[in-house]
């Protein structure tokens, strides 16, 4: 029944190792998205994909990678954990992101990965 | 460029009483707004969302919000706090990227209510 999903929901791991996160989503949705909330509950979008295309790449480093293998899912990978990247990762989906048209677009969140670098 | 401001990083309020959060936009174009709530340890979750018409709009949980625009707010409301409703409450602009959507979130009121 869940709309959005992530996995893992919790990850620990050390400074230097390369680590994945998944997310699907079962809304038929066409635009899927990559945020990052800080320590100090900042939300910001990292990537934006329509219909496995790449849409936004908010200045993101390139140890992060994401891949879209099917527009229900939008990977994400991160090579050489570094402390900094300590953070949630929330994916989120809309029905359209390129529309223009308010309801295609509004987001809908999954329930968050939260990623501990030591 | 788009921008939201949330003036109040805290709000502490008994239960039963009034709350209103506020939220204050800028931008040079037509705006779609929200308020997303995040739970202790949870994902956000959709409150309620301004895309036209009505300036007051009606959300879950008895939450509503009216879009002002000559002031440039969206004011979050609720006439009777309970404890369930102490969260973390984010207003989002939605800016329109080139080629797609994405949210400009504010930096978040977490709602305390005490007994």
């Amino acid at each position: 029944d869940t709309a959005v999903s992530q996995t893992p929901k919790y990850l620990v791991t050390q400074m230097g190792n390369d680590k994945s996160i998944k997310c699907e989503q079962n809304l038929g949705h066409d635009t899927m998205y990559w945020y990052k909330q800080d320590s100090k509950k900042f939300l910001k979008i990292m990537f934006s994909y329509n219909n496995k295309e790449l849409i936004i790449n908010e200045t993101v480093p390139n140890r992060f990678s994401p891949k879209s293998p099917d527009k229900a899912h939008l990977n994400l990978h991160i090579n050489s954990l570094e402390l900094g990247d300590s953070a949630v990762y929330f994916c989120a989906s809309s029905q359209d992101g390129r529309t223009g048209r308010a309801n295609k677009e509004t987001q809908y969140f999954g329930p968050g990965t939260r990623l501990l670098v030591l | 460029a788009q921008s939201v401001t949330q003036l109040d990083s805290q709000v502490p309020v008994f239960e039963e009483a009034p709350v209103e959060l506020r939220c204050n936009y800028s931008s040079s174009v037509s705006v779609y707004l929200f308020w997303y709530v995040q739970y202790p340890n949870q994902g956000l979750q959709l409150l309620l969302k301004y895309l036209s018409g009505s300036t007051l709009v009606k959300g879950i949980n008895g939450f509503e919000a009216e879009f002002n625009k000559s002031q440039t707010s969206f004011h979050l409301r609720k006439p009777s706090v309970h404890i369930s409703d102490t969260a973390e409450y984010f207003c989002a602009v939605s800016s329109w990227a080139g080629a797609t959507n994405k949210l400009i979130f504010g930096t978040g009121t977490l709602l305390a209510v005490q007994p």
